[in-house]
């Protein structure tokens, strides 16, 4: 089946900038997400990419996707403590019955002061 | 507010003991589904629906059952819970194929839930 691949931790120094990575296997992946989730807490979306786009920014935030390689970052720049929380990256496809995302294992991105 | 709620957000319960977690949404989005989420894997789908008395299997579904009678509504059924059932579960919804915005999932809260 299909697959996504997320390194499991990241620790960074406030104010450096974070890059947290996931490859996918899905070569009809639609759409590719970025969801965080601080402790005890739910799914946040964060940012979502179209697989004919190279790259989003919003804010803080780009997301860089390389669609030969199925490889998409996240960065996030001028990190801050409260920016610490698991990094979840997700795929869809049309061919996901029903709407399904594949979630990578999630990274947990750890900021120190 | 669009949203997505679960009930109970937290359940403590015995092996054996049958138990419902609800979902609902109030967006009228045809798609629903229920995942579950472990240390180290992620989140993995359990069973999805993709409208009213449509529900069909996801990658982990053994041991679980749904059922959608109305559009809004989506439990979750344990009928005989295992202790590696204890995991955290979180229900979502999708406006379904052909829409604009991104194909976002709306997710509720999280359920944790504890079988001894």
């Amino acid at each position: 089946g299909e697959d996504v691949e997320q390194s499991l931790f990241l620790s960074v120094r406030e104010g450096d900038s974070s890059v947290i990575n996931c490859t996918y296997t899905d070569s009809s992946s639609t759409y590719l997400y970025w969801y965080k989730q601080e402790p005890g807490a739910g799914l946040q979306l964060l940012t979502y990419i179209f697989s004919n786009m190279d790259m989003k920014q919003d804010q803080r935030l780009t997301v860089l996707l390389n669609k030969k390689d199925k490889h998409l970052s996240l960065r996030i720049a001028d990190t801050q403590t409260g920016d610490s929380a698991i990094y979840f990256c997700a795929e869809s496809s049309i061919y996901n019955q029903g709407g399904k995302l594949i979630f990578g294992q999630g990274t947990e991105l750890s900021v120190k002061p | 507010e669009a949203q997505v709620t679960q009930n109970p957000r937290y359940l403590i319960t015995v092996t054996g003991k049958k138990l419902t977690v609800t979902c609902s949404q109030n967006m009228n989005h045809e798609y629903m589904s229920w995942y579950r989420q472990d240390p180290g894997l992620g989140l993995r789908q359990i069973y999805y629906s993709m409208n009213v008395e449509v529900t069909d299997k996801g990658d982990v579904p053994e041991g679980y059952k749904v059922s959608r009678k109305e559009k809004r509504n989506f439990p979750l059924i344990l009928e005989s819970p295992s202790p590696n059932q204890t995991s955290l579960y979180f229900c979502a919804s999708d406006p379904g194929p052909g829409l604009a915005g991104g194909g976002e999932q709306y997710f509720g809260p999280g359920t944790r839930l504890t079988v001894t």
